[in-house]
This record gives C-alpha cells, structure tokens and sequence, in this order.
C-alpha cells in the first residue's frame, strides 16, 4: 500500500483566489510528479522533481507552480485561480533508484474554480 | 512521437473475460504497466511486463506484450462488478508515459 497523501480532496474557490494543493509521501522517493486529470480522462504531467530543489515543467504548459524543499512535500500553487484551472490534480511519486519508475498515486484534488 | 492509444470504452457481461488493448510507439520501452483508477480515486498499479517477456499472469490477471506489433492486452478473467473502472496502460523508457485509458463497465 503507498503511503501518499493529498489535501484537500475537494476545493471550491472563486476566481482569483491564490490556492495550494498538497501532496506528501513517506516513502522516501525522489521522485514526484503532479498530473492534471480532464474529464476526458486523459493524464497530463504537468510538474516534477527529482529531489529536492529540483524542479521542472511537464508536457503540458500550466500556470502553477511547484516547489521541492522537503523530499516528503510537492505542494502545487495557482496564484490566480480561473475557471479553465477546474481540475482533478493527481499527485505521484518514485523511487529513483529503480529503473522502472514505478509511479504510486495519492488520491487527487478535485478542483472547481467558480 | 510518444503516443500509447487505448480503445475508450469497453462492456462486459459479469463472469466474462475482459480484454483491454493497448498500442505503443516506442521500442525501446523497458516496462509496460497497467493501472487502474477507480471513481474518485487516484491511480493504482495493477501490475506490470518486463520488455522480455511475453506474458505475465497474476491471479485473474492476464499481461500479454507483443514486441513487434507494439501490442499490449490485459485480460481479466471472470469480470466482477468492482473491476469497473478505468484501465490506464503506460511504457517506460527513460520516462512514464500513459495512454488514453479504457473505461470498463461490467453489467450483470
């Protein structure tokens, strides 16, 4: 069983609102990764690291942001929240030193933004 | 270009076999995964294919990986109702790219 977490697992927020979607594990990966979710299923990386202080932009262009300054913490922060941002946000993460990257998921952020 | 495609949808009858399909684009692919996420939740790995190997069977799990058509399938026996879901498969090279996903409805 992964131990990765997310908070909140449900926001509604207004426009213009800055929010901070938080995603720990305590599995001691160096790597973690943030995946938008549309509802047509489709996953998007969107951010990831592969330790701390490292960060860098996925496949898909977003508008928020990440920072790595603990190994456990992979927070995602939109400083301006629009309605286009209306998302479920899955967070994972992996062990470096397999070559698999086998990815574990928390259980999401689904994200409404009015 | 990096693209794992998945058939969208698929219905079974309960206690038949399911077969999720999945092609891939890279040959260099190391692993091949199959997750599955249920309503509301995150992504969970159901199991996974080494490139050198053919097949892999884990309980009602069945894993068959085609090299040279690219082609991989997950069967699972004698679907339940808790098997609905959404089937992703993924290949790993020096990264981990999903497919589209697969919705399986299972009715009775």
């Amino acid at each position: 069983e992964a131990d990765i977490y997310q908070t909140p697992r449900y926001l509604v927020i207004g426009t213009g609102k800055k929010i901070t979607l938080e995603c720990s594990q305590t599995m001691g990966h160096d790597k973690m990764y943030w995946y938008q979710q549309d509802p047509g299923m489709e996953l998007h990386l969107i951010h990831y690291s592969y330790g701390v202080n490292s960060t860098e932009k996925g496949d898909l262009s977003s508008e928020s942001t990440v920072s790595r300054i603990r190994t456990e913490h992979f927070p995602l922060t939109l400083e301006s929240a629009r309605p286009s941002h209306t998302s479920q946000y899955l967070c994972a993460s992996s062990d470096r030193d397999r070559g698999s990257d086998e990815q574990y998921f928390g259980p999401g952020t689904r994200l409404t933004v009015t | 270009g990096e693209d794992v495609e998945q058939s969208l949808f698929l219905s079974v009858r309960e206690g038949d076999s399911s077969v999720i399909n999945c092609t891939y684009t890279d040959s260099s692919s190391t692993y091949l995964y199959w997750y599955k996420q249920e309503p509301g939740a995150g992504l969970q790995l159901l199991t996974y294919i080494f490139s050198n190997m053919d097949m892999k069977q884990d309980q009602r799990l069945t894993v068959l990986l085609n090299k040279k058509d690219k082609h991989l399938s997950l069967r699972i026996a004698d679907t339940q109702t808790g098997d609905s879901a959404i089937y992703f498969c993924a290949e790993y090279t020096d990264k981990l790219i999903f497919g589209t996903g697969t919705r399986l409805q299972v009715f009775p």
